[in-house]
């Protein structure tokens, strides 16, 4: 069974302030999503990244994957309240989006 | 938003009764997922579905069943509910589920359901 670790599991900070959260493993992924979930609702894919060392931007969300295809950041700038929610990645391992494997999350409050 | 409603939203039960949780889309896409969300778990995957009729076991696929007689719904069942059930519970769709891996995963609302 392939793992991903997420960290920090649980992150406050100040509404301005620049964060990144961190997702890895010792398996290699076919490729990675990010998904943010807000409380009762369920997550909302965010972006996919494919290839390793792939970089990929939306507006101040940047992600990354790893350039052997094991690890995964979301670096957020300027964070501001409407950021806060549960951030989980999920890495496709055999090639196909019907096998995911999630990370146990990370959740941001962004304090105003 | 993907067309996608669970029934029932929140449930109550005791251990040993039978529980039958429904997902309805209205997107036609042909793969269904069923998954639990417990703190510090993230999400696990306990059955999909790949088609009418057919369907596949996933990580935590014990003491769970499923079908899938129609495009539009897939049913997880419960046959004897226990307390380590007691869970969030997501159906997810997605259109091809890709061998390229970028397929997108639309998720339900959840049911909260509560095992006493």
């Amino acid at each position: 069974t392939q793992l991903l670790e997420q960290s920090p599991q649980f992150l406050s900070i100040q509404e301005g302030e620049n964060l990144t959260v961190y997702c890895n493993s010792s398996s290699v992924f076919s490729s990675l999503q990010w998904y943010r979930q807000e409380p009762g609702e369920g997550p909302v894919l965010l972006v996919t990244v494919v290839t390793g060392g792939e970089v990929k931007k939306l507006k101040r969300l940047t992600f990354q994957f790893g350039d052997a295809r094991k690890d995964s950041s979301l670096h957020i700038t300027a964070a501001q309240p409407g950021d806060t929610g549960l951030y989980l990645c999920a890495g496709s391992d055999s090639g196909s989006a019907r096998q995911l494997t999630f990370g146990s999350g990370t959740q941001l409050t962004v304090l105003p | 938003d993907a067309g996608i409603t669970q029934s029932p939203r929140h449930k109550v039960t005791e251990t040993g009764t039978p529980v039958t949780l429904r997902c309805h889309q209205t997107e036609n896409h042909r793969y269904m997922y069923w998954y639990r969300q417990d703190p510090g778990h993230g999400l696990r995957l306990i059955h999909y579905s790949y088609g009418v009729k057919d369907t596949d076991k996933g990580e935590v696929s014990d003491g769970y069943s499923v079908s899938r007689s129609k495009t539009e719904d897939f049913l997880l069942t419960l046959e004897s509910a226990t307390s380590s059930q007691t869970s969030v519970y997501f159906c997810a769709i997605s259109q091809t589920g890709t061998s390229a891996g970028t397929d997108t995963q639309y998720f339900g609302p959840g049911t909260r359901l509560t095992v006493l």
